[in-house]
């Protein structure tokens, strides 16, 4: 597809579970974002990518949040020992560089029971 | 350091009528403005951008926004909504092109028949 791809679109898992969100983002964009979104709230700032490196992780709410593109393609944000506090959708956004354009996935929805 | 602020959580017009959406913005330097819809269950798409060409911004589905400096605005506005219009509407800000976007919590527009 051309998109931005997210999986899994639903995550239900257990408080003190690792989780993994996968994010595809569009062939060519070197920019790629994570953010979070809580009910009835605008997306929260996470991490930025230029290319393989965090650009800018200021966003990461705690240790227990982690994000990697090997690459510079896919990314995979990584949360550990999962709270109930940490039940949101998890958007990811990619940009040719310097655009200021984001497209952005359907999103990741978490639920930590 | 940059934020953006959205008047009203919640907006309700009439099929037809004018639908105004209220954004303001604090930004170090002459920012870049953005608005974007979101449709039930959908990802963020981008409605309009200002990136310091003219102050007046036509976007898609016959949205426009204007920038005004002296009043930090960036309000949205289409002259006559439609049903197909109802979603959630966010303002975001970006003092440097390339860097992350800092959203707005969002309106929810309705449109009543």
């Amino acid at each position: 597809g051309a998109g931005v791809s997210q999986t899994p679109s639903n995550k239900v898992t257990e408080k003190g579970k690792y989780v993994e969100l996968r994010c595809d983002p569009i062939s060519g964009h070197t920019a790629l974002y994570w953010y979070r979104q809580s009910l009835g709230q605008g997306p929260e700032f996470l991490i930025y990518f230029q290319g393989t490196g965090a650009a800018d992780d200021s966003g990461l709410p705690n240790d227990r949040f982690f994000a990697v593109r090997p690459e510079g393609s896919v990314s995979t944000l990584k949360i550990q020992r999962t709270e109930r506090g940490d039940s949101a959708v998890y958007l990811c956004a990619s940009s040719l560089r310097n655009t200021g354009e984001l497209f952005f996935g359907e999103g990741s929805r978490l639920t930590v029971l | 350091a940059q934020s953006v602020t959205q008047l009203g959580s919640h907006v309700s017009v009439s099929e037809g009528a004018l639908v105004l959406l209220r954004c303001n913005y604090s930004s170090s330097v002459p920012p870049y403005l953005f608005w974007y819809v979101q449709y039930p269950n959908q990802g963020l798409q981008l409605l309009l951008k200002y990136t310091s060409a003219a102050t007046l911004v036509k976007g898609i589905n016959g949205f426009e926004a204007e920038f005004k400096k002296s009043e930090t605005s960036f309000h949205l506005t289409k002259p006559s909504a439609h049903m197909s219009d109802a979603a959630e509407y966010f303002c975001a800000v970006n003092d440097n092109a390339g860097n992350m976007l800092t959203f707005g919590g969002g309106t929810r527009l309705m449109v009543k028949p």
